[in-house]
């Protein structure tokens, strides 16, 4: 069955450092992966999208990169900033119908001053 | 990006009764709507796929029978929780997306505290 991990619950950093996290798949060879951030008690907000043929994607101070032999997406904040803190998903299409999308456990990610 | 609207933001109710949620698309017709639940710090779990003028389907799990869906225009479905217990308190959450477009627009959310 089609699996999403991030590999970190969590994620700590300093204020101005950059933050990396960590997007793995199995048994599923996706068109393309998301991004979304989720703030506490609202819906997600779409980030990215990463084609399986785009190596790299870069939005802002934002950078997302797909590695599909690996089946790894990284996904990385420079210069980051308190208000960077939030719950990072990653999400692909489903695997028995692309018109689903399937959300990994997710990263929360907190920037401290 | 497209807005989509999700009615109420939280509601309480007692056990035993039934609750219904809206979510609408403000600014695009959706023939397909998603509705996720979320327990406190868990990711989004895709309960249903609600389709316009046809029954949804069910993820392997859901209670169809418990978690009602109703998609009878092209901007507006609702999620109605039958017979409400207290484990049916959750966070539920709906998308939708524009035609041919990947990128998912959310609703704001339904608190759901069922005491």
């Amino acid at each position: 069955s089609q699996k999403i991990e991030q590999n970190s619950e969590a994620l700590n950093i300093q204020e101005g450092k950059t933050a990396t996290l960590t997007c793995n798949y199995t048994n599923y060879s996706p068109a393309y992966l998301q991004w979304y951030r989720q703030d506490p008690g609202r819906g997600p907000v779409f980030l990215l999208l990463i084609r399986e043929n785009e190596k790299e994607k870069r939005k802002e101070r934002l950078k997302v990169t797909f590695d599909t032999t690996l089946k790894q997406s990284l996904f990385h904040i420079t210069a980051s900033q308190p208000a960077d803190s939030a719950t990072y998903l990653c999400a692909l299409p489903g695997y028995s119908s692309a018109s689903k999308i399937i959300f990994g456990s997710g990263t929360r990610l907190s920037i401290r001053p | 990006g497209a807005v989509v609207s999700q009615h109420p933001s939280w509601v309480i109710c007692k056990s035993g009764t039934s609750v219904k949620i809206e979510c609408r698309s403000l600014d695009f017709q959706a023939t397909t709507m998603f509705w996720y639940r979320q327990f406190p710090k868990q990711s989004l779990m895709l309960m249903a796929t609600s389709n316009e003028g046809s029954k949804a389907t069910y993820e392997q799990g859901v209670e169809k029978d418990k978690f009602l869906i109703n998609h009878a225009s092209l901007t507006l479905s609702t999620l109605t929780v039958t017979s409400a217990h207290p484990e049916d308190s959750s966070f539920y959450i709906c998308s939708a997306r524009v035609a041919g477009g990947a990128e998912a627009f959310f609703g704001q959310g339904t608190r759901l505290t069922v005491v």
